[in-house]
């Protein structure tokens, strides 16, 4: 069975300073991985995915990922937090092989960007 | 404006009061699923639908039912709700192929069961 572990409930960042939001995962075979961001009173909102190619990813908002395929790793970054980057953050995993259902997301980690 | 919306956004209800949490999508999508989600827990799939008329189970679906009977829709049904059923409850839609689609989320139900 897959597994998404984000060994951080809570991750604090001075504004303008870097921030990493990391994510580890266990599947069988090779991944597809999912970042999502929920604001307060919100759903979910799509940030970035690994699907194929280039380990670095893009997204939204500045965001970025790599994928590290030996460290079972996917860590959300960004070059400069803003306090607007105060969210909840979901790291999710499907495996290529899988079906459409099996998508695990963790436990999620709560970005603070203090001003 | 593509969205998913979910009715009502919060709900307070008592054991064994059946009720529904209704979800819509305007966005033809295939593929529709619900979560629940718990503090520590993050998002568990109750039970999902790959097209109309086709549903399965996901993760924690017992006390749960649903059915999609169109493509938009994919209401949620407790019929006899208990109290640890209270959590926040998401609907979520996505196009195919959805293996690697990304899922458009509604804004989330809050049911308390007392």
């Amino acid at each position: 069975a897959q597994s998404v572990a984000q060994p951080e409930d809570q991750v604090n960042v001075a504004e303008g300073n870097p921030l990493t939001v990391k994510c580890t995962y266990s599947v069988s075979g090779n991944p597809y991985l999912f970042w999502y961001v929920q604001y307060p009173n919100r759903g979910l909102q799509f940030l970035l995915k690994y699907i194929t190619g280039d380990n670095l990813v893009k997204g939204s908002y500045g965001f970025e990922a790599e994928f590290n395929k030996s460290q079972t790793s996917f860590h959300l970054k960004k070059p400069s937090a803003l306090v607007s980057d105060s969210a909840l953050y979901f790291c999710a995993v499907r495996p290529i092989s899988g079906s459409a259902r099996q998508l695990t997301f963790g436990s999620g980690t709560q970005l603070t960007v203090l001003p | 404006e593509a969205q998913v919306t979910q009715n009502p956004r919060y709900l307070i209800t008592v054991t064994g009061k059946k009720l529904t949490v209704t979800c819509s999508q305007n966005m033809n999508h295939e593929y529709m699923s619900w979560y629940r989600q718990d503090p520590g827990l993050g998002l568990r799939q109750i039970y999902y639908s790959m097209n109309v008329e086709v549903t399965d189970k996901g993760d924690v679906p017992e006390g749960y039912k649903v059915s999609r009977k169109e493509k938009r829709n994919f209401p949620l049904i407790l019929e006899s709700p208990s109290p640890n059923q209270t959590s926040l409850y998401f609907c979520a839609s996505s196009s195919a192929p959805t293996v690697y689609n990304e899922q458009f989320f509604g804004p989330g139900t809050r049911l308390t069961v007392l």
